[in-house]
């Protein structure tokens, strides 16, 4: 199983410029999560989803949009880039069920600088 | 608004110390609690605790959960220069659909 993966590892953004943070999982878990890690900070929840067709905002959805229309598929866009979005991006998955509950899979992340 | 405060922010010490790290929090519907060690890239899971199993060890990591103090302690004993990272405590919520809510994480370095 490759897990969870991120692509692009990194990307330059011009202010207002718009672009897709793909990740996918092997691993046939419902639940997905999208995180953003700003320098020395802990993760902000962006979006999560608890299985195909089914998203929710987190704490910090302003400025993103997601879908869900598979189980291994959980894209995060970025409309409209602002320096404010300049992070790290994580995506994590975890199966159902209460002993899988701290078990999130994440990915390798996606470093974007917005300028 | 549910939170999750760690202190300290950041932490020096050397080989062979003892180090306690805390966790408190303000959640509604509190599920369980989670630390993550978080080295260069993604963080990796340590612990679960619950209302159900408050104390977890492993190795020369510990973690106790206080319900009662709405807080938790990471213990590490004999650090090595290995556990310097970013330690991280979330808190896993039953508001509407299940979500965590991160701290903002505890900088240990470890110096030889």
């Amino acid at each position: 199983n490759a897990g969870v993966t991120q692509t692009p590892k990194f990307r330059i953004l011009k202010i207002g410029q718009s672009m897709t943070l793909q990740c996918t999982q092997d691993m046939n878990h419902n639940y997905m999560y999208w995180y953003r890690q700003d320098p020395g900070m802990g993760l902000k929840l962006i979006y999560y989803s608890v299985g195909a067709g089914i998203t929710d905002k987190g704490e910090v959805p302003n400025g993103y949009n997601v879908s869900r229309s598979t189980t291994e598929d959980f894209p995060l866009r970025l409309e409209l880039a602002a320096p404010s979005q300049t992070s790290v991006y994580f995506c994590a998955s975890r199966p159902t069920g209460l002993p899988h509950e701290g078990t999130q899979y994440f990915g390798p992340g996606t470093r974007l600088l917005v300028l | 608004e549910d939170k999750v405060v760690q202190s300290p922010l950041s932490l020096v010490v050397h080989e062979g110390d003892t180090v306690t790290l805390n966790c408190s929090y303000e959640v509604t519907n509190f599920r369980s609690l989670l630390w993550y060690k978080q080295e260069k890239k993604a963080p990796t899971f340590l612990f679960m605790l619950t209302s159900s199993g408050i104390e977890k060890k492993s190795g020369r990591l510990s973690s106790i959960l206080d319900k009662k103090e709405l807080s938790s302690i990471l213990n590490i004993t004999a650090t090595q220069t290995g556990d310097s990272a970013i330690y991280l405590c979330a808190v896993l919520s039953t508001s509407g659909t299940y979500k965590y809510i991160f701290g903002t994480g505890t900088r240990l370095k470890v110096l030889a």
